[in-house]
Order: C-alpha cells, then structure tokens, then sequence
C-alpha cells in the first residue's frame, strides 16, 4: 500500500516571502501521479499542483512550483511571494496510474500553513 | 458550470439514528468518490464509483455505513445506527472516468456531529 508523509504539522511565513511544504511517500510502483491540494478555512478541497512521475520537469502552475525527486520519493511543494490568502492546510497526495481504472487518492495529513502580515 | 453539490452542509443527530448524505457530481463525471476527514485520522477514501459501480469500499469502516450510486448524478452515504465517532467531515468528489486530468473535483463537504 501507498502512504503519504508530511512531516510538517505545521509552518508559518511572512508575506512575500518563499516557503517550502515537503512531502514523502513510498511506493513500489514506477507510474503514478502527484498533487498538492489546499484547503483553506472555507474547508474546499482545491487541487493547487500535479506531477505526472514519468515527466522530469517540474510542475509550475504561477506561484507555486514543485521539486519532484523521483529517486527519493520526494515532492515539495514551493509558494513564492506568499500572500494572505494562501493560508491554509497543504495536503500532498498520491494516484497510481493503472491505465485510467483507478483513481484512488491516499492524501498525506496535511500541513497548516499561515501567513502573516 | 456548478460544481459538486452536497447536502446538508451541516447535520447535527443523536446516536442510533439514520444519517444520510448526499452528493450530486459534476455532469459528465463518471468516477465518484466519498472521503471522511478527521483530526485524528486525516483524509480517508470510505468508497468510489465508476460508471455507477463500487469499485472499492475497503475503506468503509464497518456495516453501520452503506453507500449508493442509482444513477449518474446522485449517491448517498448512509450511516445507521450513527455513533458518537462517526462525527467527522464528509466529502464527495467527482472525475471525468478516463479523464487525463486526474483531477478530483471537491464538494463542500458534509459536518457531521453525532451526540
């Protein structure tokens, strides 16, 4: 079975500035996709990031990046220029790609992220 | 385009009574999939649907919960008889059934306190 680590409970940043969320996972499979939810306090499930595992490059999707090490099973999660309304709790989570019959994500338990002004 | 629809958003019951939660998925979505979320264990995969069908309920914690999909816009998640631990939050989410996206789309979830 799949797990996912994030062994941040908890981070805080100041606005403007970068901040990195880690995430482990473990996992004998070879094809699988990636992503970073977030769930601010409206309690909304929002895909920030994916990461298919057979693409090299890192994902961008405008302020936030990821640092996809395949090899160390690793995928953290980058925010530059952080602003208010990123606060909120991080969860990193794991698909196996089984050819379109699977879609069952295992999620990390999160990181509470807070910005402050 | 309205996005994944669950009702009620906040249900308050006594324990030994009937719970039912409902979802409606995104239109042409064919993939349906109810997690619970707690403190203690986190984000949990209780069961999903492909094409109506449970594909796999291993994470259904025991008989008192049942789900089901009748057709393609509608399920429920029932609970009978509810416990003081089943209060948790309930989300259904939805994806197009071989969709290259992988996404899945988040309901606003369902806060159930059981007292």
């Amino acid at each position: 079975a799949q797990t996912v680590t994030q062994s941040q409970p908890e981070m805080s940043v100041q606005e403007a500035e970068t901040v990195t969320l880690s995430c482990t996972y473990d996992t004998s499979e070879s094809n699988y996709y990636l992503f970073w939810y977030k769930q601010p306090p409206s309690r909304q499930m929002i895909l920030v990031i994916r990461q298919e595992a057979y693409k090299q490059q890192n994902a961008t999707e405008n302020r936030f990046s990821v640092n996809f090490q395949k090899a160390a099973k690793s995928f953290s999660l980058k925010i530059s220029d952080s602003q208010l309304g990123d606060t909120a709790m991080y969860f990193c989570a794991f698909m196996m790609n089984s050819g379109g019959s699977n879609y069952k994500l295992t999620f990390g338990k999160g990181t509470l992220l807070t910005v402050n002004p | 385009d309205a996005g994944v629809i669950q009702s009620p958003r906040h249900e308050v019951t006594e324990m030994g009574q009937e719970v039912t939660l409902r979802c409606k998925p995104i239109s042409g979505h064919n993939s349906l999939f109810w997690y619970r979320q707690t403190m203690m264990r986190g984000l949990e995969l209780l069961i999903y649907f492909n094409n109506n069908v449970p594909i796999d309920d291993s994470g259904m914690p025991e008989d008192r919960f049942s789900a089901k999909m009748p057709n393609a816009s509608f399920s429920t998640l029932k609970i009978q008889p509810s416990e003081p631990r089943d209060s948790a939050v309930y989300f259904c989410a939805s994806t197009p059934y071989g969709g290259v996206s992988y996404e899945q789309y988040f309901g606003p979830g369902t806060r159930l306190t059981v007292t």
